[in-house]
């Protein structure tokens, strides 16, 4: 079946930093949604994509939709103690009618 | 708007009890989705209606296992009898394809712990 992969796994940074983290498929997707989870929350939508190629920010957060099809990008800029939480990137093909979710990025922010 | 509302936020029983969990998904969403999360695991899809129909319910871990939806503002996720490695944290989520940008937005959560 379809499977997401998610790089890196965690990551710990300096505040103020710029984060970038990604998602590969093994297959096409047509839409690719990026999630944040705070802990003990439910995850919260970041950013949705819609077209190879798109590039979508929201505020600090920039995602972009692969060239290929098989991969997804979010970076995060200027990095603050409350992007700390776990980011899960989330795929759908033109077939499927739900969503594969990916294990996620922890991100922890050093003060 | 209001977003998915899941009940109880926690729950706590012992082994060989019933637990039921509650959803209402966000008005106009025709797709009702019920996920586990753990540790281990990650986000499992369970079972996912449309229309209030169960479309693939492949994911449903055994059959101790239920879900209804009973109209499209209500769903029950029902685990009978419980055991411990049932602990997790059930979401709820809804979404529309009535537009053609899906997304999917999720509920607070419900955290069981079956001792």
């Amino acid at each position: 079946g379809q499977q997401l992969n998610q790089s890196p796994q965690s990551m710990f940074i300096q505040e103020g930093e710029d984060v970038s983290m990604n998602c590969t498929s093994s297959s096409i997707f047509n839409t690719w949604l990026w999630y944040k989870q705070d802990p003990g929350e439910g995850p919260v939508l970041l950013i949705a994509l819609y077209k190879a190629g798109e590039l979508t920010s929201n505020g600090r957060l920039t995602a972009q939709f692969g060239i290929t099809r098989k991969d997804s990008f979010l970076n995060i800029s200027a990095s603050i103690p409350s992007d700390v939480g776990i980011y899960f990137c989330a795929g759908r093909d033109n077939y499927g009618q739900n969503f594969v979710f990916g294990p996620g990025t922890r991100l922890s922010v050093l003060p | 708007d209001a977003g998915v509302i899941q009940s109880p936020r926690h729950e706590v029983t012992e082994m060989g009890q019933e637990v039921t969990l509650r959803c209402k998904p966000i008005s106009g969403h025709d797709y009702l989705f019920w996920y586990r999360q753990t540790m281990m695991r990650g986000l499992e899809l369970l079972i996912y209606f449309n229309n209030n129909v169960p479309i693939d319910d492949s994911g449903m871990p055994e059959d101790r296992f239920s879900a209804k939806m009973p109209n499209a503002s209500f769903s029950t996720l029902k685990i009978q009898p419980s055991e411990p490695r049932d602990s997790a944290v059930y979401f709820c989520a809804s979404s529309s394809l009535r537009t053609a940008q899906e997304t999917q937005y999720f509920g607070p959560g419900t955290r069981l712990l079956v001792l």
